[in-house]
């Protein structure tokens, strides 16, 4: 299985609504990352989970919690969200880290609205 | 700091003809680089990758990418272009320093347009 799933596909919220953004991957990957991503730009990085512990936190805002339960999974909590953090949400997964083993592999991503 | 520049934001081709993106790289170590492509409203697929293990990397979908160390490019060709080749594509390297090891610095990507 060399997949990476993304739930929900698309979701819409108000400012005042929490909401989670899962990530699941099954291949055996010690690294997982959070990206955004705007209209015609590239992925901006958010988060880096390794070995299910946070080692990356590009200066998100609070609003948005990660979570990472186990080595398959990834969670992105999202409170009081507003209008401009509306993109796609990208997850990703690696094997590690580590130079010759960085592939990164994405899901589909979540494509969220704040409304 | 490393960084990629991919030259042109749009690029137009027939059906047929020779796909060539550009993306140029800066890095002060062997740098590994990647191809991602995008389709609109998916996720990021990877065409191809070099590591250092040959300069002439063979990508998915006919896509391959040259390593040229004496210019730093990994430009990405296709000799002949299908409709289904119409896409967002993303020149990445991996950064190798520190706390940062591992992260992608992406390039601002090419769109690519492909004419009946």
């Amino acid at each position: 299985d060399t997949e990476v799933t993304q739930t929900p596909k698309h979701l819409v919220m108000g400012m005042t609504n929490k909401k989670s953004l899962k990530c699941e991957q099954h291949m055996g990957h010690r690294a997982m990352y959070w990206y955004k991503q705007k209209a015609k730009k590239p992925p901006e990085l958010m988060f880096v989970y390794s070995y299910e512990k946070l080692s990356i936190n590009e200066s998100v805002p609070s609003r948005f919690s990660p979570e990472c339960p186990n080595s398959s999974l990834l969670n992105l909590h999202l409170h009081a969200l507003q209008p401009e953090d509306s993109a796609l949400y990208l997850c990703a997964s690696s094997q590690s880290r580590a130079g010759n083993y960085n592939e990164q592999f994405f899901g589909p991503g979540t494509r969220l609205t704040v409304l | 700091a490393q960084s990629v520049t991919q030259l042109g934001s749009h690029v137009s081709v027939s059906e047929g003809a020779l796909v060539l993106l550009r993306c140029n790289y800066s890095s002060s170590v062997p740098p590994y680089l990647f191809w991602y492509v995008q389709y609109p409203n998916q996720g990021l697929q990877l065409l191809l990758k070099y590591t250092s293990a040959a300069t002439l990397v063979k990508g998915i979908n006919g896509f391959e990418a040259e390593f040229k160390k004496s210019e730093t490019s990994f430009h990405l060709t296709k000799p002949s272009a299908h409709m289904s080749d119409a896409a967002e594509y993303f020149c990445a390297v991996s950064d190798n320093y520190g706390g940062s090891q591992g992260n992608l610095i992406f390039g601002k990507g090419t769109k690519l347009s492909v004419k009946p």
